[in-house]
């Protein structure tokens, strides 16, 4: 079954530091989004992706977060310069177009980030 | 703005019991879809159910079904003969029937424990 992908399962890394998690949708999706899950809270939705530019995104998703897709395959989620509350697990999503009515998006395992 | 309340932080079941998972969610959409997804201790968040709002009848897969009242924005999650595989934290999610929006607004999540 097709699944989404994100690598590296585990970062840890120096406040300032920068970062780039990465996510490798179902070849087919062409939505894609990050969200963020910081230990013990709720998801958070971070930004949403289509047609190589930004759908969407939220308050968390400031000047130090930026998102890409530079091969067609991998979507990528950069942090410039880390701070201690970045660290969350980060989850990449895809949807397709035959999934759109349904809203049902496709979760990849996540990333954990540790910023120390 | 659309938001998501789950009231019961943890839960727990005897395994082969029924257990309901409480979820209500504030929109001012006529139309949107509800559902609940799964987090087990693997980390990917697996969709369980889901529900259009514009049905009235109560979605069901297998052992899980749902109890939605539109009116009371309420939209609660049952498990029945519960197995210690259900043993998940468990997030209520939101999304606008929107195409272009498949933003999931989530829960703060109730983890089950399933008692052996």
């Amino acid at each position: 079954e097709p699944e989404v992908t994100q690598t590296p399962s585990h970062q840890v890394t120096q406040m300032g530091q920068e970062v780039i998690l990465r996510c490798v949708p179902i070849s087919n999706h062409l939505y894609f989004y990050w969200y963020r899950q910081i230990l013990g809270q709720k998801v958070e939705f971070l930004v949403s992706f289509y047609n190589n530019e930004i759908s969407e995104k939220s308050e968390i998703f400031d000047d130090q977060f930026s998102v890409e897709r530079p091969d067609g395959s991998n979507f990528t989620l950069k942090i410039r310069s880390t701070k201690l509350e970045d660290s969350a697990m980060y989850f990449c999503a895809s949807i397709g177009s035959a999934e759109r009515p349904t809203g049902e998006l496709f979760f990849g395992e996540g990333s954990r980030l540790t910023v120390l | 703005a659309q938001t998501v309340t789950q009231s019961q932080p943890e839960m727990s079941v005897q395994e082969a019991e029924t257990v309901t998972l409480s979820c209500t969610y504030d929109t001012s959409e006529s139309d949107y879809y509800l559902f609940w997804y799964k987090q087990p201790p693997s980390r990917q968040m697996i969709l369980v159910i889901r529900q259009e709002a514009y049905k009235q009848q109560n979605a069901t897969e297998n052992r899980f079904s749902v109890n939605f009242q539109k009116a009371a924005k309420s939209f609660s999650l049952k498990i029945s003969d519960s197995q210690l595989g259900d043993a998940a934290m468990y997030f209520c999610a939101y999304s606008a029937a929107n195409f272009g929006n498949e933003k999931l607004t989530f829960g703060t999540g109730t983890r089950l424990t399933i008692i052996p």
